[in-house]
């Protein structure tokens, strides 16, 4: 079972530049999650999608973008990258908000 | 302060050892209480979840919960070098809350 699917799993990116981080579940799961991960800080929520067509601000959306066409895909788009976005981002999913969450592997940014 | 808090470690044992691992929180609304397992350039794999006060048992692991100390507890039993990860503490005010809080993680060592 593949679960959560994140691509790349590693980038190193210019400041300035754009770029999509992906993200697709097969578990038919409602709910989906962008996390990044940083040493000493946890992991901290970037945005969020109860359902479908819906997208949420999380804790620390500044810079980032997320879009929910379908279920099963839930792209995260840094369009101008800064060093301080340098970063493990973590995708998950739920069956619904209310459950508990379940995770990718990751996708190591680093900006340069 | 942080709304969790927990000891980055590294926590050091010999195999076969029993494990505390613990978490202490300050928004009383939490009520639903998760444990993540994170090995090294991996997602956080969940463990164990519970809701609201008691304990929970799963195999070598347990967990506690203390809401009138705001206080949550894992305990591994028979300590393993496989157990070696970091441990995440997470936790929501469940009821249509989409965003878990998480505590930064304890690096455990089980030495063989």
């Amino acid at each position: 079972t593949a679960g959560i699917t994140q691509a790349p799993t590693s980038q190193i990116l210019a400041a300035g530049r754009s770029m999509t981080l992906r993200c697709t579940q097969d578990m038919r799961h409602n709910a989906m999650y962008w996390y990044r991960q940083d040493l000493g800080l946890g992991l901290r929520l970037i945005h969020y999608s109860n359902t479908a067509g819906t997208t949420g601000k999380g804790e620390v959306p500044d810079g980032y973008s997320v879009s929910r066409a379908n279920t099963d895909d839930f792209p995260l788009t840094l369009a101008s990258a800064v060093p301080s976005q340098t970063s493990v981002y973590f995708c998950a999913s739920s069956p619904d908000s209310n459950q508990p969450q379940h995770f990718g592997d990751g996708t190591r940014l680093s900006i340069l | 302060q942080k709304e969790v808090e927990q000891d980055p470690g590294p926590l050091s044992v010999p195999e076969g050892a029993i494990v505390s691992l613990n978490c202490t929180y300050s928004n009383s609304a939490f009520q639903y209480f998760m444990w993540y397992r994170q090995y090294s350039r991996k997602g956080p794999e969940l463990l164990m979840y519970t809701y609201s006060s008691g304990n929970k048992e799963d195999g070598r692991f347990t967990a506690q919960v203390d809401k009138s100390s705001k206080y949550i507890s894992l305990f591994i039993r028979d300590s393993q070098p496989s157990d070696s990860a970091t441990y995440l503490c997470a936790m929501s005010a469940g009821t249509g809350r989409r965003a878990l809080t998480f505590g930064s993680g304890t690096r455990l060592q089980v030495q063989p």
